[in-house]
């Protein structure tokens, strides 16, 4: 079946620290990845996504590499604001169409 | 992008009424919705998907007849929680499936708590 595994929060750093977080999956067929976040109380936003293999999502600072050999999809940040502690989460998505989230993970920023 | 509004945000109900929760795709008409539930610090369980003018598909471990799911036009699905419990207390999410153009856009969410 499909599922992804992600990184365990939850996860804590000082303003303009350098953020990962790890997502890696397993599917059936060829997946596209995808990574949400949800600030607290809210529903989930779409960060980024890809597609295909090597792609790389990319959306307001945050970025992702489409890593087939590895069948991951982690999720970096070079410079994290206090803006972006929220909770984020690892999907996919294969034929379908329905989305398989990971466990999500907690992030706080510190100013 | 697909705009998913979803009402009402927060509802508090004593046990044994029912509960329903909307939601609505403003400017995407949606053939596909989808229910989530959430339960605090962990991730969204996938409990149903609302076909418009059919029955809805649900999935495994959830009762039909607890979360009736009604989705009767291309922009309304509204999830029912019959006879609530405390143990139905959680965040309940929609999301629309917009397609290649607009991919999944989700509900803000409803807070549901049973007393």
């Amino acid at each position: 079946g499909n599922s992804v595994t992600q990184m365990e929060g939850p996860v804590t750093l000082s303003e303009e620290a350098f953020l990962t977080i790890n997502c890696t999956y397993t599917a059936t067929g060829y997946p596209s990845l995808f990574w949400y976040v949800q600030y607290p109380g809210e529903g989930l936003q779409l960060l980024l996504k890809a597609t295909k293999a090597d792609d790389k999502g990319s959306n307001k600072g945050f970025e992702a590499t489409y890593r087939k050999e590895t069948t991951s999809f982690h999720l970096e940040k070079g410079s994290v604001q206090v803006s972006d502690s929220a909770v984020y989460f690892c999907a996919l998505r294969v034929n379908d169409y329905k989305l398989s989230f990971g466990a999500g993970t907690t992030v706080t920023v510190r100013a | 992008g697909a705009v998913v509004s979803q009402h009402p945000s927060w509802v508090i109900c004593k046990s044994g009424t029912s509960v329903k929760i909307e939601c609505r795709s403003l400017d995407f008409q949606a053939t596909t919705m989808f229910w989530y539930r959430q339960f605090p610090k962990q991730s969204l369980m996938l409990m149903a998907t609302s076909n418009e003018g059919s029955k809805a598909t649900y999935e495994q471990g959830v009762e039909k007849d607890k979360f009736l799911i009604n989705h009767a036009s291309l922009t309304l699905s509204t999830l029912t929680v019959t006879s609530a419990h405390p143990e139905d207390s959680s965040f309940y999410i929609c999301s629309v499936n917009g397609g290649q153009a607009y991919g999944y856009t989700f509900g803000s969410g409803t807070r549901l708590t049973v007393v």
